[in-house]
């Protein structure tokens, strides 16, 4: 069946300091790539879209020099938390669509937390 | 801009009675999509419905909805709450076009089901 897995689960790294995220899908041909941000008390928030082939598409209040995004092929992306302070945690989900079945899968997440 | 609104907070049901989960929503889409999302701590968050046509049900382990775009509504029901329901739900929006599918969630309903 159709998976995603992220790595790393839960991470602590001090403020002002760098953080990358991985996401894995398993199954299926993930042909775009969407990552999400949970900030406490509050719903899932779209940083950015990624579409192999095409330019990636940042959200408003999100931009590529703080938040990078790598998706080399159609199982994997990967995200950078740079300069992480205070209001960067929360849990950073990975969406990855399978056009076959019209389905977006979500990994668990990885969970950010800054001292 | 587009927003999807869902039950608030806390919903604590006995084993047995009937599971309804409020969401309605906003769009700028004239063909949108809705899903339901369940979220156990420490998982993924799974797909367990997406809306078909308009006025048309759609059923998944138990659990169904129904879009009616003339409230704006996608509200999910079961007949009887178990208590393995007991898990955080997010109603999501999307467009039905382009290949991206960006969701829009709303804020998460927990449901705690009870014996």
């Amino acid at each position: 069946g159709a998976l995603v897995y992220q790595y790393p689960r839960r991470t602590i790294c001090k403020s002002g300091t760098s953080m990358r995220m991985e996401c894995q899908a398993v199954g299926f041909q993930a042909t775009s790539v969407a990552w999400y941000r949970q900030s406490p008390q509050k719903t899932f928030e779209l940083i950015a879209l990624s579409t192999v082939n095409s330019a990636i598409k940042y959200e408003q209040n999100f931009t590529q020099e703080k938040f990078p995004i790598s998706h080399p092929n159609l199982s994997f992306s990967s995200m950078t938390v740079l300069n992480a302070y205070l209001e960067d945690r929360g849990l950073y989900l990975c969406g990855a669509r399978d056009p076959g079945k019209d389905t977006q899968y979500f990994g668990p997440g990885t969970r950010l937390l800054v001292l | 801009g587009d927003s999807v609104t869902q039950t608030e907070g806390l919903v604590t049901l006995t084993e047995g009675l009937p599971v309804m989960l409020n969401c309605t929503y906003q769009t700028i889409y004239s063909n949108p999509f809705l899903f339901w999302y369940v979220h156990y701590l420490n998982e993924s968050p799974r797909l367990l419905l997406k809306s078909s046509t308009d006025n048309k049900r759609t059923e998944h382990q138990g659990f169904h909805a129904t879009l009616h775009k003339s409230s704006s509504s996608f509200h999910l029901q079961k007949s009887s709450a178990q208590l393995s329901d007991s898990a955080l739900y997010y109603c999501a929006l999307s467009d039905r076009t382009g290949n991206t599918r960006k969701l829009i969630f709303g804020l998460g309903t927990t449901l705690q089901v009870q014996p």
